[in-house]
């Protein structure tokens, strides 16, 4: 069956940097995608991996070791707007979520 | 502007009165989706079309249902709300359906069921 694991809660302040993990089993794996979801909106789309390595979008960053089952989410330069729920999501037969990691952005 | 767009925001029904939230695009693309998701979870995925092609995930409801009657507009219908069944009610889309396709979602519509 399929598993995605990520810490359910994270704390930091603004200006710092914070990484959430996402550790997954699955078959048929084609890549990882990280999905951000603020309090009572739509996930928006951030990033996605399909080979290992690291991606960089601006402030976001996401990493995938294949190998290790394991992929992160990096955020830089913290901003309270940057406070929202995270979501990995492994794509293999079809997309599954992870049960999200709730970032909170403290001044 | 906006992409996916979900009709209405905010849904209150009543325990075993039929419900049915609707979807639309102006994306042209190929794939609709519907998830359900409680609150702190992962959105759970009920079923999608590709094109007129339904696909039920095998472990929704039959309570749960769904039609798309043109590429634009998906609607789903619940036929008798439980107390179980409020959550909030997202719709996505994507333009192959591919598990690697990035995914745009609606604003939601959260049900809450009296």
């Amino acid at each position: 069956g399929q598993s995605l694991e990520q810490p359910s809660e994270v704390t930091a302040v603004e200006g710092a940097i914070v990484q959430i993990n996402c550790t997954y089993q699955t078959s048929g794996f084609y890549g990882l995608s990280w999905y951000q979801q603020h309090d009572g909106g739509a996930p928006t789309f951030l990033s996605y991996n399909a080979l290992d390595g690291l991606e960089e979008t601006g402030r976001f960053s996401s990493f995938l070791s294949r190998s290790d089952s394991y992929g992160y989410l990096l955020l830089q330069e913290l901003q309270m707007k940057d406070s929202a729920s995270y979501f990995c999501a492994v794509s293999s037969n079809d997309m599954r979520f992870g049960a999200g990691t709730r970032l909170t952005v403290k001044p | 502007d906006a992409m996916v767009i979900q009709n209405p925001r905010y849904q209150v029904t009543q325990f075993g009165k039929p419900v049915t939230l609707s979807c639309s695009q102006t994306l042209n693309h190929n794939v609709m989706y519907w998830y359900q998701q409680k609150s702190s979870q992962a959105p759970k995925l009920l079923f999608h079309y590709y094109d007129k092609d339904f696909n039920n995930e095998a472990d929704t409801p039959d309570n749960f249902q769904s039609r798309r009657p043109n590429t634009s507009f998906c609607f789903l219908d619940i036929r008798s709300p439980g107390l179980g069944d409020a959550a909030m009610y997202l719709c996505a889309t994507s333009r192959t359906g591919s598990p690697t396709d990035t995914q745009y979602f609606g604003p939601g519509t959260r049900l809450t069921v009296l």
